[in-house]
């Protein structure tokens, strides 16, 4: 399976401040990916679906001008959080998706992300 | 969105006992997938399951696609300590997670 790298694993910045997490496809050439956030004890919820070249799909209630998607590349995507505020804090993961929509997708480790 | 309700929501096990959970979706799907996730990290996949009635094993797991193609079941035979973690079923026709199945073992 693919190989996902995320990048920071852990950021605790002030509130107001822009944070920018990446997430690399570092054996696959991705043309989507996805990013997801996770609160304590809760599952995953879909945040986006990134598509290189384009812009990206957000789900319903996901702020685009809030979180912003970049995925300029075959193998990054970069998620910013702009403007964050406390109720932002969480953990967020990309994941590659190797083939069609019934293909597994594979997952980066996480970023924690904590604003104070 | 799409629900998928996962049951039970947590359990609580002596090492060595086998472990059932399973799955349920509003929705037909064309895929299931089983994911584990350790605290701290990103899921990893367990089992992928394609076709309706399709029961398949990796190691001490064996998870099936139900007939219906609503809802899918793990097993996990004999459990070890490191079987610890949330258990995540997710269905591909968009990537939707279940809302897991929290597993602790009691020492």
């Amino acid at each position: 399976g693919a190989v996902v790298s995320q990048h920071p694993s852990r950021v605790i910045c002030k509130s107001g401040t822009s944070v920018k997490i990446e997430c690399r496809s570092l054996d696959f050439q991705a043309t989507t990916m996805f990013w997801y956030r996770q609160f304590p004890k809760q599952s995953l919820m879909l945040m986006a679906t990134s598509n290189e070249g384009s812009k990206a799909t957000y789900e319903q209630g996901v702020e685009k001008d809030k979180f912003l998607i970049n995925h300029a590349s075959l193998t990054l995507s970069t998620l910013t959080v702009t403007s964050a505020h406390p109720e932002d804090s969480s953990f967020y993961i990309c994941s590659v998706a190797t083939g069609g929509v019934n293909q597994p997708q594979h997952f980066g480790d996480g970023t924690r992300l904590s604003i104070l | 969105g799409q629900q998928l309700n996962q049951s039970p929501q947590s359990m609580f096990i002596q090492e060595g006992e086998d472990v059932s959970m399973n799955c349920t979706s509003s929705s037909i799907f064309n895929t299931w997938l089983w994911y584990k996730q350790d605290p701290g990290e990103g899921p990893v996949l367990l089992i992928a399951l394609y076709k309706a009635g399709e029961l398949t094993s990796n190691g001490r797991l064996t998870a099936q696609f139900g007939i219906t193609r609503k809802d899918s079941f793990l097993n996990i035979s004999a459990s070890i300590p490191s079987d610890v973690g949330i258990y995540f079923c997710a269905g591909q026709l968009r990537p939707w997670f279940g809302t897991g199945t929290r597993l602790t073992i009691i020492p």
